[in-house]
């Protein structure tokens, strides 16, 4: 099976309520940021991302807001399905000019029926 | 439209074993790059590349060396195997070598261990 994430901060949630995942960034001149889902066995998968010009953002189902004060991000998902477990990752351009994702732990998503 | 194979998915290596991941995309991409994926860490970066013949380091690029002769090839190599590099790596890919934007397209992984 898959070993990565064992030592995950995990959220469970019931089917059908919204989940929301938070992550904390630390650097002040990121200014681009991507969650991705990431299923057992498979490689991360975009979801959505945003810029440090805006505050929020959404797509289907999905929508991150962005806490520049904080140094804060979440992602809301709502109405949670069963295909919405995984582990989510927030990813930070710490980089200005370059391609260098910087990558959080990760938060488990469990749905219970 | 493949997107990013990565080849081998398996492997056991001893220790002192050296050996390829293979990674190849055919989106045309510019931008390449190797990740290692550890319990409680996250992704970290080991290296990557901005278009065919420019490589760079990573976060945690000690004992990986990559080239990139081409576009839709960058493979990595272990030079001598270790416990430590017991890992699941993924590498991905994306259009603009400047930024990520829509994000990056990662491969399925290679399982490898180290004993």
């Amino acid at each position: 099976g898959e070993s990565v994430g064992l030592h995950l901060p995990t959220l469970s949630v019931q089917e059908g309520d919204n989940s929301i995942i938070n992550c904390a960034y630390s650097n002040s001149a990121s200014d681009y940021f991507i969650w991705y889902k990431q299923e057992s066995g498979k490689g991360p998968q975009f979801i959505i991302d945003i810029r440090s010009n805006m505050d929020k953002r959404q797509g289907q189902r999905v929508t991150v807001l962005l806490n520049k004060t904080v140094k804060h991000l979440s992602l809301q998902i709502a109405a949670t399905q069963p295909g919405d477990s995984a582990v989510y990752f927030c990813a930070e351009n710490r980089i200005q000019g370059a391609q260098k994702l910087v990558f959080g732990q990760g938060t488990r998503l469990t749905i219970n029926p | 439209n493949a997107g990013v194979t990565q080849t081998p998915k398996f492997q056991v290596l001893k220790t002192g074993q050296s050996m390829t991941l293979q990674c190849a995309q055919d989106m045309n991409h510019e931008y390449m790059s190797w990740y290692r994926q550890d319990p409680g860490m996250g992704l970290r970066l080991i290296h990557y590349s901005v278009g065919a013949g420019i490589t760079d380091q990573g976060e945690v690029p000690n004992g990986y060396n990559v080239s990139r002769s081409t576009t839709e090839d960058f493979p990595l190599r272990l030079l001598s195997a270790a416990p430590s590099q017991t890992s699941v790596y993924f590498c991905a890919s994306s259009y603009n070598s400047a930024r990520a934007e829509g994000g990056y397209t990662f491969g399925s992984g290679t399982r490898l261990t180290v004993v």
